[in-house]
């Protein structure tokens, strides 16, 4: 069956660490995203790519890298400089940028914890 | 910049009966998308329903649909004969078509309960 696939479910890291969340989808889409999700929050944008090897800032970049070398992966790098990020993150994908009433399609998150 | 608002943070209602959930956003452009997402406890976000501003008549999909007010930028969800299984977190979201700024901006979240 076709989707995307998070991983791992739970993360935990120590302050001072970088951390990868792997983000796959076997959709065939061109655009992908990224969200943080907080308690009592909606979602908010982290970054997102139109298309392979391109990605943009999102309203909420500081303290985060992405990378899309590959069309059906685009992990997400939260790195020291992130002060709070404990939260729950969603990968997301869509036909493509352009495609304004398509759905996003989700994953089923990860949720990541600072020791 | 757009901002959608979900008024209620939590709402109940018994099973088979009918509850609406409310949205409104601020907007000054004419022509945009909304969306009702669904998040049960699973965590993964469902599309539940769509609509096109330029679209008058409202979006139905079987037992939900929407109350699309565009002047008064209005985007309810109204749920039909409720059922356990609608229990979850629904996000209204707003996407605009104007522009290059495709992006989805979502209000924080009704949380509903189905009591049986």
């Amino acid at each position: 069956d076709g989707g995307i696939t998070q991983s791992p479910k739970y993360l935990f890291r120590k302050e001072g660490q970088n951390v990868t969340l792997s983000c796959e989808q076997n959709l065939n889409h061109d655009a992908m995203y990224w969200y943080r999700q907080d308690p009592g929050q909606g979602l908010r944008l982290i970054y997102y790519s139109q298309i392979v090897n391109d990605f943009q800032k999102g309203d909420i970049a500081e303290g985060y890298s992405v990378s899309r070398e590959k069309k059906e992966s685009f992990p997400l790098t939260v790195t020291s400089a992130q002060k709070n990020p404990t939260a729950f993150y969603l990968c997301a994908s869509s036909i493509n940028w352009g495609a304004l009433n398509q759905p996003q399609h989700f994953g089923d998150g990860t949720r990541l914890s600072i020791l | 910049a757009q901002t959608v608002t979900q008024s209620q943070p939590e709402m109940s209602v018994q099973e088979a009966e009918t509850v609406t959930l409310s949205c409104t956003y601020d907007t000054s452009e004419s022509d945009y998308y909304l969306f009702w997402y669904k998040q049960p406890p699973s965590r993964q976000m469902i599309l539940v329903i769509r609509q096109e501003a330029y679209k008058q008549q409202n979006a139905t999909e079987n037992r939900f649909s929407v109350n699309f007010q565009k002047a008064a930028k209005s985007f309810s969800l109204k749920i039909s004969d409720s059922q356990l299984g609608d229990a979850a977190m629904y996000f209204c979201a707003y996407r605009s078509a104007e522009g290059s700024n495709y992006k989805l901006t979502f209000g924080k979240g009704t949380l509903l309960t189905v009591n049986p």
